[in-house]
């Protein structure tokens, strides 16, 4: 039982380089969730899925797009990055909604240059 | 919008000795309020958590306390040990809702 299994863990972009960063759960959680972790701003909710087949934008969407590509998979896409994209990014899923406790994946240490 | 403001920032205490942390939330339609733990470079944890029906909630050494009317819910941990080291979050989220929002976090420092 891995849990949330996020890839890769460590990337460096040069500015206008666009990448996918992939997540994946094995719990059969029905919502999974992008934050980005910046130093002293806590986690904010790029987007969300709250089921397979939908999504939805958080607290900071620009610059991102996402796909639930089925229950397991919830994938956060930046078509051309910028250096305020640089941030470590979680994946989280949970049961139902803001009704439980998330589970993190490892987390992607992002820089872009 | 809403938020969770989160106090101290930064926190040291002897090991042995309790160690508290404060959130207040501003949307009164909260209900669900988690508490994770983050060691350094690794993912964040939940520990531990309370729902606006109950007043307090105990897992061994740690506690949660809420007081719905003035919108405050409190960590606390007893009996600290240097493993309690981490940067704790508290958030809040609503019911049936998806967008839990984070405090900013209070990086706690257990000495020996």
């Amino acid at each position: 039982n891995a849990g949330v299994t996020q890839t890769p863990k460590f990337q460096v972009l040069k500015t206008g380089q666009s990448m996918t960063l992939q997540c994946a759960q094995d719990m059969n959680h029905n919502s999974m969730y992008w934050y980005r972790q910046d130093p002293g701003m806590g986690l904010r909710l790029i987007y969300y899925s709250a089921s397979e087949g939908t999504t939805d934008k958080g607290e900071v969407p620009n610059g991102y797009n996402v796909s639930r590509l089925n229950k397991r998979e919830f994938s956060l896409r930046l078509e051309s990055a910028a250096p305020s994209q640089t941030s470590v990014y979680f994946c989280a899923s949970s049961d139902t909604g803001g009704d439980y406790g998330y589970t993190f994946g490892s987390g992607t240490r992002l820089t872009v240059v | 919008g809403e938020n969770v403001e989160q106090h101290p920032s930064t926190l040291s205490v002897q090991e042995g000795d309790s160690a508290v942390i404060k959130c207040t939330y501003s949307d009164s339609a909260s209900n669900y309020f988690p508490w994770y733990k983050q060691e350094l470079g690794k993912r964040p944890q939940l520990i531990i958590d309370i729902r606006s029906n109950v007043g307090e909630k105990k897992d061994q050494r740690i506690a949660v306390t809420l007081n719905k009317t003035a919108k405050h819910f409190s960590l606390h941990i007893t009996e600290t040990q240097p493993e309690d080291s981490a940067v704790y979050f508290c958030a809040a989220s609503r019911g049936g809702g998806f967008k839990t929002i984070f405090g900013a976090g209070t990086r706690l420092f257990v000495k020996a």
